[in-house]
């Protein structure tokens, strides 16, 4: 069925440094591709989405490519900011219907 | 807009009481979702709606959960009786048409003793 997979983390890193959080997706239909961020004790918000295969969703310095001959959405960011410091969940439409699937979240640490 | 608002955000109660949850989707959605999200078993859909029908109830863990949503702003989530499994943050959420961006409300954390 339709599944996304993220790195695991904990990932942490020193502020300015480059950040990547991998994501894969299983290669069924045509799915959008959103990456949520949660902050903690609160719930998630939609940090960037892309719709189609080449498609870059960016936001708040970050970014993510919809790659399709390699069924990935990675997130990258050039500088982290100690305000990054959150949980990062990978997200596909799931086909036929308005459900999302969730990866199972990366923690995201950024020490000053 | 207030965007999604879920009452309580916190709710602490003794294992068999009664248990309801609330919702208020963002004004003009017609998708509304609900969550539950542990360590274990991280973010998991429990249900979702359109235009207030139920749609997929496949994730309702059993028939200790209901949900109900009796017009386009507002829904419910009840768990009866309780157990302290259900322990979790049940997050709500809303969204408009096919554009599959979610918008989800601050949580409630349930603790069941």
């Amino acid at each position: 069925g339709d599944s996304v997979t993220q790195m695991e983390g904990p990932v942490t890193l020193s502020e300015e440094a480059f950040l990547t959080i991998n994501c894969t997706y299983t290669a069924t239909g045509y799915p959008s591709l959103f990456w949520y961020v949660q902050y903690p004790g609160e719930g998630l918000q939609l940090l960037l989405k892309a719709t189609k295969a080449d498609d870059k969703g960016s936001n708040k310095g970050f970014e993510a490519t919809y790659r399709k001959e390699t069924t990935s959405f990675h997130l990258e960011k050039g500088s982290v900011q100690v305000s990054d410091s959150a949980v990062y969940f990978c997200a596909r439409t799931q086909g036929g219907s308005e459900k999302l699937v969730f990866g199972k979240g990366t923690k995201l640490t950024v020490n000053p | 807009d207030a965007g999604v608002i879920q009452s309580p955000r916190h709710e602490v109660t003794e294992m068999g009481q009664e248990v309801t949850l609330r919702c208020k989707p963002i004004s003009g959605h017609d998708y509304l979702f609900w969550y539950r999200q542990t360590m274990m078993r991280g973010l998991e859909l429990l249900i979702y709606f359109n235009n207030n029908v139920p749609i997929d109830d496949s994730g309702m863990p059993e028939d200790r959960f209901s949900a109900k949503m009796p017009n386009a702003s507002f829904s419910t989530l009840k768990i009866q009786p309780s157990e302290p499994r259900d322990s979790a943050v049940y997050f709500c959420a809303s969204s408009f048409g096919t554009s599959s961006e979610q918008y989800f409300g601050p949580g409630t954390r349930l603790t069941v003793t």
